[in-house]
């Protein structure tokens, strides 16, 4: 099974700052890695496809990179509504898992 | 307008059975493969198992093997997960979620992210 870990656990910035949250697996996953946005009380969201495929919708401030092991999300220029929990998500394998999460906070 | 919504949740004592549903509309339910996904309180996210288009190919996660059961009425555009011999650990949110497949001639590839969400079921196994 591909583990995937995900850093930091909680991050706390203010709008208009960059946050970059980190995802590692245990064992290559190609580019098959996917980022999701989950707020309190809602389904998550599908952000990035494949490492760095924005979905239909997700805005520009939004992306996506990496390949093999390590993998990164970034949002720049941080919005109030950024708020929520990432989750990353890996289908390079069987079983299909999910990191842990990163909580995002707006100072 | 993608529509996914759940049903058949509620609580259960230790050792029960209960069958989840997942009403589709909105889109080409047999065009897409289908997922469940759980989240136990205040914790994280969980595949549950997986479903082609067709039903032709299932997928389980180790820990609900041989207890839970996928299946799928593409003519009603519903989505089924039967759960048995339940336990507290299963207890959790679980949502069902989409994957489109693409298909050239007899083949078809299906990129298993999830791309539309349901808004879920809360599961409570207790006694």
């Amino acid at each position: 099974e591909t583990v995937l870990t995900q850093s930091p656990a909680t991050l706390s910035l203010s709008p208009g700052e960059s946050a970059t949250l980190s995802c590692r697996a245990s064992q290559s996953v190609n580019s098959y890695l996917i980022w999701y946005q989950q707020k309190p009380g809602q389904a998550p969201r599908l952000l990035i496809s494949d490492a760095s495929n924005r979905a239909t919708g997700i805005p520009a401030r939004f992306s996506g990179s990496g390949s093999g092991t390590d993998f990164s999300l970034t949002i720049s220029s941080l919005e109030p509504e950024d708020s929520a929990v990432y989750y990353c998500q890996q289908r390079g394998s069987w079983p299909l898992t999910f990191g842990g999460g990163t909580k995002v906070e707006i100072k | 307008e993608v529509q996914l919504l759940e049903s058949g949740g509620g609580l259960v004592q230790p050792g029960g059975s209960l069958r989840l549903s997942c009403g589709a509309s909105g889109f080409t339910f047999g065009s897409y493969a289908m997922s469940w996904v759980r989240q136990a309180p205040g914790k994280g996210l969980e595949w549950v198992s997986s479903i082609r288009a067709n039903g032709g190919d299932t997928q389980y996660a180790d820990a609900v093997k041989g207890r839970f059961s996928i299946s799928r009425d593409n003519s009603e555009t519903t989505l089924f997960l039967q759960m048995n011999s339940l336990r507290p650990d299963d207890t959790a949110v679980y949502y069902c979620a989409t994957t489109r497949e693409y298909c050239s001639g007899a083949s078809c590839f299906v990129p298993w992210f999830f791309d539309f969400w349901g808004r879920g079921a809360l599961v409570t196994v207790s006694s």
